[in-house]
This record gives C-alpha cells, sequence and structure tokens, in this order.
C-alpha cells in the first residue's frame, strides 16, 4: 500500500541553520508529493508540492525535489527563522487519486 | 485563502450527548474530508465525499457519520459522544487543479468530551 515515512523530531535550530527533513514514500504508479505546514492553533497549509519525477517544488526559501529512485522528497531549508517553528508534514496522493496520505508530521523549533 | 469555514470553533460536550460539527466552502470543490488530529497519532481520516450525498469512511470511522446534502456543506455527527472522540477535528477540501488533488484545510474544531 502507500505510505509515508518523515524524519521523527522534534528538530530544534538556532536561526540562520540549514533546514533539512527526511521523507520517503512507497507508492504504486506515479503519485503527486507535498510539503504541508501546520503553525500553532491553525490547520494545515500547502508549502510546497511536485507532481512529477526530478520536479522541484519551492516556496518561502524552502525547496524539495522529487526524487523517484530514491523514493525521497526531503524539505530543505537554506537559512531558518524563528517564524518557520511549526509541524510540517510529508504527503502524498496517488496516480488518479483524490485521497492523501500523511507522513507523521515533524515539529521543528527554531531558536533566536 | 480558500474559503473554508467550520462551526464551531470550540465546543464542550458531555458524554453520550450527540454534537454536529460543520464545515462550508465557498470554493466549489468536489471533495471533502473529516480528519482528526491527536498528539502521537497524526492526522487520521474519518471520512471523506466524493459528491453530493456521496460518502465514505475513513480509516477511524467508528462513532462517526456524515452527511453532505449540498457541495457547499460537510456535517460530521458523533452521535453519542464519548472521551475518546476528544480531538481537534479539521475539515479539508480538494479538486483536481494544476495537475495534483492538493488539500485545503479549515481552521479546525477543538472539541472536548466530558
Amino acid at each position: 500500500g502507500n505510505s509515508v515515512t518523515q524524519m521523527e523530531g522534534p528538530v530544534t535550530l538556532s536561526e540562520e541553520a540549514f533546514l533539512t527533513i527526511n521523507c520517503t514514500y512507497t507508492a504504486t504508479g506515479y503519485p503527486s508529493l507535498f510539503w504541508y505546514v501546520q503553525y500553532p492553533g491553525e490547520g494545515l497549509q500547502l508549502l510546497l508540492k511536485a507532481t512529477k519525477a526530478d520536479d522541484k517544488g519551492s516556496n518561502k526559501g524552502f525547496e524539495a525535489t522529487y526524487r523517484k529512485e530514491t523514493t525521497s522528497f526531503h524539505l530543505e531549508k537554506g537559512s531558518v527563522q524563528v517564524s518557520d517553528s511549526a509541524v510540517y508534514f510529508c504527503a502524498l496522493t496517488n496516480t488518479g487519486g483524490f485521497k492523501t496520505i500523511f507522513g507523521a508530521g515533524t515539529r521543528l523549533f527554531v531558536k533566536a | 485563502d480558500a474559503g473554508i469555514t467550520q462551526s464551531p470553533r470550540h465546543k464542550v460536550t458531555e458524554t453520550g450527548t450527540p454534537v454536529t460539527l460543520r464545515c462550508h466552502q465557498t470554493e466549489n470543490h468536489r471533495y471533502m474530508y473529516w480528519y482528526r488530529q491527536d498528539p502521537g497519532h497524526g492526522l487520521r481520516l474519518i471520512h471523506y465525499s466524493y459528491g453530493v450525498k456521496d460518502t465514505d469512511k475513513g480509516e477511524v470511522s467508528d462513532g462517526y457519520s456524515v452527511s453532505r446534502s449540498k457541495t457547499e456543506d460537510f456535517l460530521l455527527t458523533l452521535e453519542s459522544a464519548t472521551s475518546s472522540q476528544t480531538s481537534v477535528y479539521f475539515c479539508a477540501i480538494s479538486d483536481y487543479r494544476q495537475d495534483s488533488y492538493e488539500q485545503y484545510f479549515g481552521p479546525g474544531t477543538r472539541l472536548t468530551v466530558t
């Protein structure tokens, strides 16, 4: 079946540090891949996505590249800010599917 | 921001009482979902809808029912609330846009069953 595995948190970084949150997936077909972010007290919101292999999604300084050969979609940011403190969810929808499979979420704390 | 509202935003109720949560969208998206979010369990799908009067169960549907009589409204009912249903409930919507089914979430409803 389809599944998403992401690194456990919490991840604690100092401001301006480099961020990587690992995400790997299992899926048949050609899934679309997403990163969602949840700020405290809010619902999830789409951060970025990639719909085919080798695509790079980017938004707000965050990037992730769809790697079919390693079934991965790692989230990166070159210099984190305190305002990036949130929970990050990796997710996929499979070919022709409308249901989303979410990872467990990774909480990020950024210290000033 | 996608137009999704949830009501109520907070509710405290007693064990055994019925509770209905409402999700309303103004985006005319075909698909609607109810999730619950609990510490240590991530996001779990309760029920979903793929059209008016078309609904199906998710992974944690026991004790919940849903209805969708209009495109814009999706109701979640707890027939007889239990303490294990204390949670934060999120509604989401999606449709096929820009080559994918990205989801848009409401602000959540915090439900406490005492």
